[in-house]
């Protein structure tokens, strides 16, 4: 069935390095590969998103890499800052006729030493 | 910027009881989506509506039922509160299809706890 799932349940970073979160997906009849930080207590905030027509895309300290070879979607954090803690997930996005329907995989635990 | 508001954010119930949370999405947004999110798991899609009609539906149960008012609020009932139910229950707003490059915002959810 389809399904989006992430390799790592807790990944641990050196304040300063950079750090990559990696994400397999199942489902190649996706729209979107979105990132999503989730703090503690809090919703799940947007942080890029890629077409599945795309390979990257870079905002403000990330890139997000897609490879549909072997459907497998990755985030790279520039520069790990302690605001970065939070779990990440990442989401695909089939547009439908009533909009969004996006399916969260499992997050993996980022945490920021200092 | 104004954002997805939610109500109320915390709500304690007993077993069988029910249950109403609410749904104010940001302005001009026409869609609304539910998710429910357990305890160290990733949120589910329950449900979503577009223009006031049931757009999408997912694992929402029977005991569950949601609709979008005329203001493009949304309200989620649940009913038969099992301890399971206990969850944070996320709202999530966007432009309607074709508007859109998939960018979902979220409440800051409602908590849940069935006792």
């Amino acid at each position: 069935g389809e399904s989006v799932g992430l390799h790592l349940p807790t990944l641990s970073v050196q304040e300063g390095d950079n750090s990559i979160i990696n994400c397999a997906y199942s489902n190649s009849a996706s729209d979107y590969f979105i990132w999503y930080k989730q703090e503690s207590g809090k919703g799940p905030q947007f942080i890029i998103d890629i077409r599945s027509n795309m390979d990257k895309r870079q905002g403000q300290r990330v890139t997000v890499l897609l490879n549909k070879t072997v459907k497998h979607l990755s985030l790279q954090i520039a520069a790990t800052q302690p605001g970065d803690s939070a779990v990440y997930f990442c989401a695909e996005n089939k547009l439908t006729g009533g909009g969004n329907k996006l399916t969260f995989g499992t997050g993996t635990q980022l945490k920021v030493e200092l | 910027a104004a954002g997805v508001i939610q109500s109320p954010r915390h709500l304690i119930k007993e077993k069988r009881e029910t249950a109403t949370l609410k749904c104010y999405p940001i302005p001009r947004h026409d869609t609304v989506y539910w998710y429910q999110q357990g305890p160290g798991q990733d949120p589910q899609f329950l449900i979503s509506f577009y223009e006031k009609m049931q757009s999408d539906k997912g694992s929402i149960p029977d005991r569950f039922s949601a609709q979008q008012f005329s203001d493009y609020h949304s309200e989620l009932n649940m009913s038969s509160l099992e301890l399971g139910d206990s969850a944070l229950y996320f709202c999530a707003s966007s432009l309607g299809p074709g508007r859109t490059g998939g960018e979902l915002f979220f409440g800051e959810g409602s908590r849940l706890t069935v006792l």
